[in-house]
């Protein structure tokens, strides 16, 4: 059974401030890797998604996250972060042969003005 | 639609009760999910539909779960004699996806999830 690891549940971080936050898997097979954002009083929503080619991917409100096959981690980053971008995160992993996607148990963020 | 659509919003039940959330997915949307989501906690697969055809169900938590999609768009998750484990955020999420797509199509989108309160 595949799994995904994200190693801090909350965070807390000052405008400009940069930002990682890490997410493992634990599935050997093909992939395709998610990070969805859920901010507050909204449905969850796409960030940015990975299905092959350039491992570096980016998405909206420059975001950005990078696969690295052999470490199994698909970590999100932004160099600053902003007010608004106060929300939870989920990693998400969705093996092609089964179909469906496995969640992380998200992070939250919180950005002081 | 535009959007996947849920209802009800909140449900608050007596334990022992059966209530029915319904999901009605993006028009023209092949695969449609149900997660569980508990406070604090990621979405937790439960079932998954590609057309009408039930292709996965090993996350329902047990036989008083029940799901359908018997025309292949508009989906009902069944709870039945509900019990206090059972409160949670229930989401459903439409993608285009299928087996012999592309992975363009894999990405999940979400309705607002029906909140549901076992007292």
């Amino acid at each position: 059974a595949q799994s995904v690891s994200q190693h801090n549940h909350h965070v807390i971080l000052s405008e400009a401030a940069s930002l990682e936050l890490g997410c493992n898997y634990s599935y050997g097979g093909t992939v395709n890797l998610f990070w969805y954002v859920q901010y507050p009083g909204q449905h969850l929503q796409l960030l940015l998604k990975y299905f092959s080619g350039d491992p570096l991917v980016k998405g909206i409100k420059g975001f950005e996250a990078e696969f690295i096959k052999s470490k199994f981690s698909f970590n999100l980053r932004k160099p600053s972060v902003q007010w608004s971008d106060t929300a939870e995160y989920f990693c998400a992993v969705l093996n092609t042969n089964a179909g469906k996607s496995t969640f992380g148990d998200g992070t939250t963020l919180t950005v002081k003005p | 639609g535009a959007g996947v659509s849920q209802s009800p919003r909140y449900k608050v039940a007596k334990r022992g009760q059966d209530v029915a959330l319904r999901c009605d997915p993006i028009s023209g949307h092949v695969s449609l999910f149900w997660y569980q989501q508990a406070l604090g906690q990621g979405p937790e697969f439960l079932t998954y539909f590609q057309n009408e055809a039930q292709l996965d169900k090993s996350g329902l938590p047990s036989d008083r779960f029940f799901a359908e999609r018997p025309e292949g768009s508009v989906s009902t998750l069944k709870i039945q004699r509900t019990q206090q484990e059972d409160s949670a955020v229930y989401l459903c999420a439409s993608s285009p996806f299928s087996r012999t797509g592309n992975s363009g199509a894999n990405v999940l989108t979400f309705g607002a999830g029906s909140r549901l309160t076992v007292l």
